[in-house]
């Protein structure tokens, strides 16, 4: 049973723009959450993260934020720009080894 | 170099052939990992070292094996694959457990 979901396979938005990414999870355990980035034939990139003691957290044109109690985190891109074209995952720690992973949004930024 | 790096980074092999992929890792860090990503999924873990013991085994098939023979190299070795198998593999380290995990560029599999 998949417990970190991203129910947006894709997302177009346009330069400039806001990009907002969700991410749903199931595990009242998790206390530690990422964003990682994919370009096609590559790993993916650590972006940003947050510990549950947080509900925002800011990098940049990043920001991630966190509502416990309805178990959801997103992720804002301001402005977004063609570059962060690539695939987002979401993924959750709830302290061990393993990190749990989403399927991953889509993101198109046009120009 | 730095960061993780991985090879080969393009593999086509047939069932029953014998390979290797291969994972350093250049940040000093005492975990790693391999992961499988196949069409459509989600990362799905394999196997985590740490300090060369092997800490978790998903219940991968034992047609994977793997080695870690310090903290910073790590080998999967594939032998008599299956078609389903194919996938890119990714290796990942880590500090310790519960941090960040850092990820290499990925073996894509093909097996024939």
């Amino acid at each position: 049973d998949q417990q970190v979901k991203q129910n947006s396979p894709s997302l177009s938005v346009q330069e400039g723009r806001i990009s907002i990414l969700n991410c749903d999870y199931t595990n009242s355990m998790f206390d530690y959450f990422l964003w990682y980035k994919k370009y096609p034939a590559e790993g993916p990139t650590f972006l940003i993260s947050i510990s549950s003691i947080k509900d925002k957290n800011e990098d940049g044109r990043f920001t991630v934020f966190l509502n416990k109690s309805a178990k959801h985190l997103s992720l804002h891109i301001v402005p977004s720009q063609p570059g962060d074209s690539a695939v987002y995952f979401c993924a959750a720690s709830a302290g061990g080894y393993a990190l749990n992973f989403g399927k991953g949004t889509s993101l198109l930024v046009t120009p | 170099e730095t960061g993780v790096t991985q090879t080969p980074r393009h593999l086509v092999m047939g069932m029953t052939n014998k390979k290797s992929l291969k994972c350093e890792q250049h940040l000093g860090h005492n975990a790693m990992y391999w992961y499988k990503q196949s069409a459509k999924k989600p990362l799905e873990l394999m196997f985590v070292y740490n300090f060369k013991e092997q800490t978790e085994n998903n219940s991968v098939p034992s047609r994977f094996s793997p080695e870690c023979p310090n903290s910073s190299h790590l080998f999967l070795h594939l032998h008599t694959l299956q078609p389903e198998d194919s996938a890119l593999y990714l290796c990942a380290s880590s500090q310790g457990s519960g941090e960040t995990q850092y990820f290499g560029p990925g073996t894509r599999l093909l097996v024939l």
